[in-house]
Protein backbone atom coordinates (compact mmCIF):
# COMPACT_ATOMS: atom_id res chain seq x y z
CA UNK A 1 0.00 0.00 0.00
CA UNK A 2 0.87 3.40 -0.81
CA UNK A 3 1.76 6.35 1.94
CA UNK A 4 3.24 9.81 1.82
CA UNK A 5 4.79 11.54 4.50
CA UNK A 6 5.24 15.42 5.10
CA UNK A 7 7.32 16.01 7.61
CA UNK A 8 6.63 19.66 8.53
CA UNK A 9 3.62 19.97 10.52
CA UNK A 10 4.50 23.71 10.84
CA UNK A 11 6.27 26.27 8.55
CA UNK A 12 6.54 29.74 9.17
CA UNK A 13 7.85 31.97 6.16
CA UNK A 14 8.85 35.50 6.04
CA UNK A 15 6.09 37.18 3.03
CA UNK A 16 7.93 37.42 -0.25
CA UNK A 17 10.63 35.01 0.95
CA UNK A 18 11.01 31.79 -0.27
CA UNK A 19 9.27 28.32 0.35
CA UNK A 20 9.91 24.46 -0.12
CA UNK A 21 6.94 21.82 1.26
CA UNK A 22 8.79 18.69 1.85
CA UNK A 23 7.08 15.30 1.05
CA UNK A 24 8.08 11.40 0.51
CA UNK A 25 6.21 8.89 -0.90
CA UNK A 26 6.23 5.23 -0.78
CA UNK A 27 4.79 3.28 -3.45
CA UNK A 28 6.21 0.31 -5.58
CA UNK A 29 5.86 1.87 -8.85
CA UNK A 30 5.74 5.12 -10.34
CA UNK A 31 3.08 6.62 -8.72
CA UNK A 32 0.82 9.68 -9.28
CA UNK A 33 1.63 12.92 -7.77
CA UNK A 34 -0.36 15.79 -6.44
CA UNK A 35 -0.25 18.30 -4.18
CA UNK A 36 -3.58 20.73 -3.14
CA UNK A 37 -3.35 23.62 -0.65
CA UNK A 38 -7.08 24.10 1.42
CA UNK A 39 -8.04 27.45 3.13
CA UNK A 40 -10.06 27.43 6.35
CA UNK A 41 -13.38 26.26 5.98
CA UNK A 42 -12.52 25.40 2.11
CA UNK A 43 -12.06 22.17 0.24
CA UNK A 44 -8.92 20.72 -1.35
CA UNK A 45 -7.97 22.84 -4.23
CA UNK A 46 -5.29 20.96 -6.53
CA UNK A 47 -2.28 23.06 -7.20
CA UNK A 48 -0.23 20.59 -9.61
CA UNK A 49 0.13 17.07 -10.12
CA UNK A 50 2.91 14.66 -12.09
CA UNK A 51 1.92 11.75 -13.85
CA UNK A 52 4.94 11.25 -16.36
CA UNK A 53 7.54 12.97 -18.24
CA UNK A 54 9.46 16.43 -16.97
CA UNK A 55 9.97 16.01 -13.26
CA UNK A 56 9.43 19.40 -12.86
CA UNK A 57 5.99 20.54 -12.96
CA UNK A 58 4.31 23.82 -13.04
CA UNK A 59 1.27 24.61 -11.19
CA UNK A 60 -1.16 27.67 -10.39
CA UNK A 61 -0.44 30.13 -8.18
CA UNK A 62 3.43 30.27 -8.69
CA UNK A 63 4.35 26.72 -7.40
CA UNK A 64 6.03 24.23 -8.73
CA UNK A 65 7.33 20.50 -7.91
CA UNK A 66 9.94 18.57 -9.13
CA UNK A 67 9.78 15.01 -8.09
CA UNK A 68 12.57 12.94 -7.43
CA UNK A 69 12.38 9.03 -7.90
CA UNK A 70 15.91 8.68 -6.35
CA UNK A 71 14.61 10.11 -3.06
CA UNK A 72 11.10 9.27 -3.54
CA UNK A 73 10.39 12.69 -3.27
CA UNK A 74 7.76 15.48 -4.43
CA UNK A 75 8.63 19.10 -3.27
CA UNK A 76 6.37 21.84 -3.33
CA UNK A 77 8.39 25.17 -4.14
CA UNK A 78 7.74 28.74 -4.22
CA UNK A 79 10.24 31.54 -5.30
CA UNK A 80 8.44 34.11 -3.36
CA UNK A 81 5.09 33.91 -0.80
CA UNK A 82 2.39 36.26 -0.29
CA UNK A 83 0.52 36.67 2.88
CA UNK A 84 -2.70 35.06 0.58
CA UNK A 85 -0.70 31.27 0.33
CA UNK A 86 -1.26 30.58 4.41
CA UNK A 87 -3.04 27.24 4.06
CA UNK A 88 -2.81 23.79 4.62
CA UNK A 89 -1.12 21.56 1.97
CA UNK A 90 -1.55 18.25 1.41
CA UNK A 91 1.16 15.91 -0.63
CA UNK A 92 -1.19 13.19 -1.70
CA UNK A 93 -0.04 9.96 -4.10
CA UNK A 94 -2.90 7.75 -6.27
CA UNK A 95 -2.01 4.35 -7.13
CA UNK A 96 -0.71 3.99 -11.05
CA UNK A 97 -2.83 0.59 -11.23
CA UNK A 98 -4.52 1.67 -14.31
CA UNK A 99 -7.80 0.23 -12.93
CA UNK A 100 -10.15 1.42 -10.63
CA UNK A 101 -9.69 4.33 -8.74
CA UNK A 102 -8.34 3.11 -5.16
CA UNK A 103 -8.93 6.84 -3.90
CA UNK A 104 -6.00 9.27 -3.03
CA UNK A 105 -3.58 8.83 0.01
CA UNK A 106 -2.89 11.90 1.80
CA UNK A 107 -0.08 13.10 3.64
CA UNK A 108 -1.01 14.89 7.12
CA UNK A 109 -0.81 18.51 5.89
CA UNK A 110 1.84 21.51 6.14
CA UNK A 111 0.13 24.14 7.75
CA UNK A 112 2.20 27.27 6.27
CA UNK A 113 2.35 30.75 8.32
CA UNK A 114 3.29 33.75 6.70
CA UNK A 115 4.77 36.48 8.40
CA UNK A 116 4.50 40.16 7.51
CA UNK B 1 -20.02 26.42 -13.52
CA UNK B 2 -21.06 24.68 -9.83
CA UNK B 3 -18.20 22.85 -8.19
CA UNK B 4 -18.82 19.88 -5.71
CA UNK B 5 -20.98 20.66 -3.28
CA UNK B 6 -22.51 19.46 0.26
CA UNK B 7 -25.00 19.60 2.56
CA UNK B 8 -25.31 20.31 4.87
CA UNK B 9 -22.19 22.22 5.92
CA UNK B 10 -22.21 21.67 8.95
CA UNK B 11 -24.16 18.77 11.72
CA UNK B 12 -24.56 18.85 15.40
CA UNK B 13 -25.82 15.43 16.26
CA UNK B 14 -26.09 13.38 19.72
CA UNK B 15 -24.41 10.18 20.29
CA UNK B 16 -26.44 6.88 18.93
CA UNK B 17 -28.38 9.17 16.29
CA UNK B 18 -28.14 8.67 12.65
CA UNK B 19 -27.09 10.93 10.52
CA UNK B 20 -27.34 11.95 6.64
CA UNK B 21 -24.50 13.46 4.42
CA UNK B 22 -25.48 14.59 0.83
CA UNK B 23 -22.87 15.45 -2.24
CA UNK B 24 -23.49 17.20 -5.42
CA UNK B 25 -21.19 16.20 -7.56
CA UNK B 26 -20.20 18.21 -10.95
CA UNK B 27 -22.80 17.40 -13.59
CA UNK B 28 -21.17 15.11 -16.17
CA UNK B 29 -18.45 13.16 -13.10
CA UNK B 30 -18.87 9.66 -13.15
CA UNK B 31 -16.96 8.79 -10.43
CA UNK B 32 -17.30 10.59 -6.71
CA UNK B 33 -15.23 10.02 -4.01
CA UNK B 34 -16.05 10.19 -0.12
CA UNK B 35 -12.83 10.69 2.39
CA UNK B 36 -12.73 12.04 5.72
CA UNK B 37 -10.84 14.77 7.57
CA UNK B 38 -9.99 14.32 11.26
CA UNK B 39 -7.18 15.96 13.47
CA UNK B 40 -6.14 12.12 14.58
CA UNK B 41 -5.59 10.66 11.31
CA UNK B 42 -5.88 13.40 8.34
CA UNK B 43 -7.56 12.55 4.99
CA UNK B 44 -8.88 9.49 4.84
CA UNK B 45 -10.68 7.89 2.10
CA UNK B 46 -13.51 5.61 2.39
CA UNK B 47 -15.33 4.45 -0.63
CA UNK B 48 -15.66 5.84 -4.62
CA UNK B 49 -18.35 5.13 -6.64
CA UNK B 50 -18.09 4.87 -10.61
CA UNK B 51 -21.83 5.80 -11.73
CA UNK B 52 -24.12 3.69 -9.02
CA UNK B 53 -22.32 1.03 -8.50
CA UNK B 54 -19.09 1.16 -5.45
CA UNK B 55 -17.12 -1.86 -6.00
CA UNK B 56 -15.01 -1.68 -2.89
CA UNK B 57 -16.48 -0.56 0.51
CA UNK B 58 -13.71 -1.99 2.47
CA UNK B 59 -12.67 1.73 2.90
CA UNK B 60 -15.60 2.38 5.43
CA UNK B 61 -14.63 2.98 9.26
CA UNK B 62 -17.34 0.44 10.31
CA UNK B 63 -20.89 -1.07 9.20
CA UNK B 64 -22.53 1.65 10.60
CA UNK B 65 -21.09 3.44 7.93
CA UNK B 66 -22.74 3.38 4.52
CA UNK B 67 -23.29 5.17 0.75
CA UNK B 68 -25.08 4.96 -1.51
CA UNK B 69 -25.61 6.91 -5.04
CA UNK B 70 -28.45 7.64 -7.28
CA UNK B 71 -28.49 8.13 -10.91
CA UNK B 72 -24.93 8.23 -11.37
CA UNK B 73 -25.00 11.71 -9.45
CA UNK B 74 -26.12 12.61 -5.88
CA UNK B 75 -24.72 10.61 -3.19
CA UNK B 76 -25.68 10.23 0.46
CA UNK B 77 -23.34 9.34 3.22
CA UNK B 78 -25.09 7.62 5.87
CA UNK B 79 -24.05 6.68 9.52
CA UNK B 80 -26.47 5.52 12.31
CA UNK B 81 -25.88 5.52 15.66
CA UNK B 82 -23.07 7.91 15.91
CA UNK B 83 -20.05 8.06 18.15
CA UNK B 84 -17.82 10.31 19.35
CA UNK B 85 -14.94 9.50 17.02
CA UNK B 86 -17.32 9.93 14.10
CA UNK B 87 -16.71 13.32 14.62
CA UNK B 88 -14.80 14.76 10.95
CA UNK B 89 -14.99 16.60 8.39
CA UNK B 90 -16.37 14.54 5.47
CA UNK B 91 -15.52 15.71 2.35
CA UNK B 92 -16.84 14.96 -1.31
CA UNK B 93 -14.89 14.81 -4.69
CA UNK B 94 -15.69 14.16 -7.95
CA UNK B 95 -14.14 13.51 -11.32
CA UNK B 96 -14.51 13.10 -15.02
CA UNK B 97 -14.53 8.83 -14.16
CA UNK B 98 -12.67 6.75 -12.69
CA UNK B 99 -8.55 6.99 -12.55
CA UNK B 100 -6.32 8.17 -10.28
CA UNK B 101 -4.67 10.08 -12.60
CA UNK B 102 -7.38 12.36 -12.56
CA UNK B 103 -7.79 15.36 -10.64
CA UNK B 104 -10.65 14.49 -8.28
CA UNK B 105 -12.64 18.15 -7.74
CA UNK B 106 -13.35 18.83 -3.87
CA UNK B 107 -16.38 19.94 -2.61
CA UNK B 108 -16.18 22.11 0.88
CA UNK B 109 -17.18 19.44 3.56
CA UNK B 110 -19.35 18.75 6.38
CA UNK B 111 -18.43 19.23 9.68
CA UNK B 112 -20.28 16.66 12.07
CA UNK B 113 -19.48 16.90 15.69
CA UNK B 114 -21.12 14.12 17.74
CA UNK B 115 -22.08 15.07 21.61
Amino acid sequence: AQSVTQPDIHITVSEGASLELRCNYSYGATPYLFWYVQSPGQGLQLLLKYFSGDTLVQGIKGFEAEFKRSQSSFNLRKPSVHWSDAAEYFCAVGAATGGGADGLTFGKGTHLIIQP
Amino acid sequence: GAGVSQSPSNKVTEKGKDVELRCDPISGHTALYWYRQSLGQGLEFLIYFQGNSAPDKSGLPSDRFSAERTGGSVSTLTIQRTQQEDSAVYLCASSLTVGSNLEQFFGPGTRLTVL
